[in-house]
């Protein structure tokens, strides 16, 4: 089975610029997540979708947004960014199991962006 | 409020020998779940063991095992017999609720196995 893919994994942008992530969930998963992780603040929670639904949301500005599709792949794009959004960017697939009650969580490989 | 707590920001271990990183957590909620992850140098998060509230037993995964102490609210992980390529950061986080995928994430430990 595949793993959760990422695309792209590195990225260096200008401050002012837009960018655009990609992730690509495990098959059957149809929950993807994304997180920002920093040195400085480590892992936060940007949002989630299941469905093609914006389900949860953290503490970002609206200048982060993401989208998910009927494939369940899901994008997340950053418009005029700056200097702090420098940061590693995570997307999880997850799924409930609800027969067993446990639960799945898998992490892509992250996408780098470094914003000058 | 800390929604999750881990108090070693770093630690040693001799290989062959077993540690345990701590990890306390703070929830009101009656359904959760508990995660470790491993990130190693390369960045990506790799899922170790999950622990749900509601089970009795402490949830194990090959080398790793999850000690759950319900009513003290931690949920340290335990890795028998440390290998080199055990090396890495350390997470602990939390998700409360069944569909809730706001997870919270500790600050982290980082590990160093000596041979």
């Amino acid at each position: 089975k595949a793993g959760v893919t990422q695309t792209p994994r590195y990225l260096i942008k200008t401050r002012g610029q837009q960018v655009t992530l990609s992730c690509s969930p495990i098959s059957g998963h149809r929950s993807v997540s994304w997180y920002q992780q920093t040195p400085g603040q480590g892992l936060q929670f940007l949002f989630e979708y299941f469905s093609e639904t914006q389900r949860n949301k953290g503490n970002f500005p609206g200048r982060f947004s993401g989208r998910q599709f009927s494939n369940s792949r899901s994008e997340m794009n950053v418009s005029t960014l700056e200097l702090g959004d420098s940061a590693l960017y995570l997307c999880a697939s997850s799924r409930h199991n609800e027969a067993s009650g446990s639960y799945e969580q898998y992490f892509g490989p992250g996408t780098r962006l470094t914003v000058t | 409020a800390q929604k999750i707590t881990q108090t070693q920001p770093g630690m040693f271990v001799q290989e062959k020998e077993a540690v345990t990183l701590d990890c306390t957590y703070d929830t009101s909620d009656q359904s959760y779940g508990l995660f470790w992850y491993k990130q190693p140098s390369s960045g990506e998060m790799i899922f170790l063991i999950y622990q749900g509230s509601y089970d009795e037993q402490n949830a194990t995964e090959g080398r790793y095992s999850l000690n759950f102490q319900k009513a003290r609210k931690s949920a340290n992980l335990v890795i028998s017999a440390s290998q080199l390529g055990d090396s890495a950061m350390y997470f602990c986080a939390m998700r409360e609720g069944v569909y809730n995928n706001d997870m919270r994430f500790g600050a982290g430990t980082r590990l160093t196995v000596k041979p």
